[in-house]
């Protein structure tokens, strides 16, 4: 069964800060991992995604995120954060339901925080 | 090109009733899940549709019910409601072309049962 841990539920930071979102997951089968953010009264939206090839994924808004299979890990990283960014994140594998397409398994979040 | 709407946006309900929550999916998605977020949780999933049909199904009583539509549309039921089921209520489409487990999000439904 696939299961994501998200090892932090809150994180404070400065602007222009380096932020590190921790995430780890578990699988069983071939593993796909995804990054969500989640602004206020907002639904998800995607970060960036890793399905296969190289383990660095660069996604949107200056975000990246590597993949490390022997620690099953997809920590989510940002060299310099600002305000906008202050939201909820999400890490999700994904599941074994919904046939070709699958479900998402979602971490319980982590709100990012950042602060002037 | 329309992304995913979800209607209403907010609703209250007492225990026991039954409500009906609408999704349209993205333009050209076929394929629709429905996700419960409970506050401060991650969401989880409830179902998928896929060309009319449940493809997929999470950990969720069948008083959870839903239907697609030909225009890819979809609804989520819930009868007797129970106060647990107070949460927001996310709608994703996607389809085959839109890349593996990759799914679009509607803002959401937010249900308060009382």
């Amino acid at each position: 069964a696939q299961s994501v841990t998200q090892l932090d539920s809150q994180v404070p930071v400065f602007e222009e800060a380096p932020v590190e979102l921790r995430c780890n997951y578990s699988s069983s089968v071939s593993v796909y991992l995804f990054w969500y953010v989640q602004y206020p009264n907002q639904g998800l939206q995607l970060l960036l995604k890793y399905l296969s090839g190289s383990t660095l994924v660069k996604g949107i808004n200056g975000f990246e995120a590597e993949f490390n299979k022997s620690q099953t890990s997809f920590h989510l990283r940002k060299p310099s954060v600002h305000i906008s960014d202050t939201a909820e994140y999400f890490c999700a594998v994904r599941g074994g339901y919904g046939g070709s397409q699958g479900n998402l398994i979602f971490g319980k979040g982590t709100k990012l925080s950042v602060k002037p | 090109e329309t992304g995913v709407t979800q209607s209403p946006t907010h609703l209250i309900k007492t225990r026991g009733q039954q409500v009906t929550l609408r999704c349209s999916s993205q333009s050209g998605h076929n394929t629709v899940s429905w996700y419960q977020q409970a506050l401060g949780q991650g969401p989880q999933f409830i179902f998928q549709y896929y060309r009319e049909e449940e493809n997929g199904r999470g950990n969720f009583p069948p008083r959870f019910s839903g239907l697609q539509f030909p225009n890819y549309s979809s609804e989520l039921n819930v009868n007797a409601l129970e106060l647990d089921d107070s949460a927001l209520y996310l709608c994703a489409s996607s389809s085959p072309g839109t890349g593996l487990g990759e799914q679009f999000f509607g803002p959401g439904t937010r249900l308060t049962v009382l």
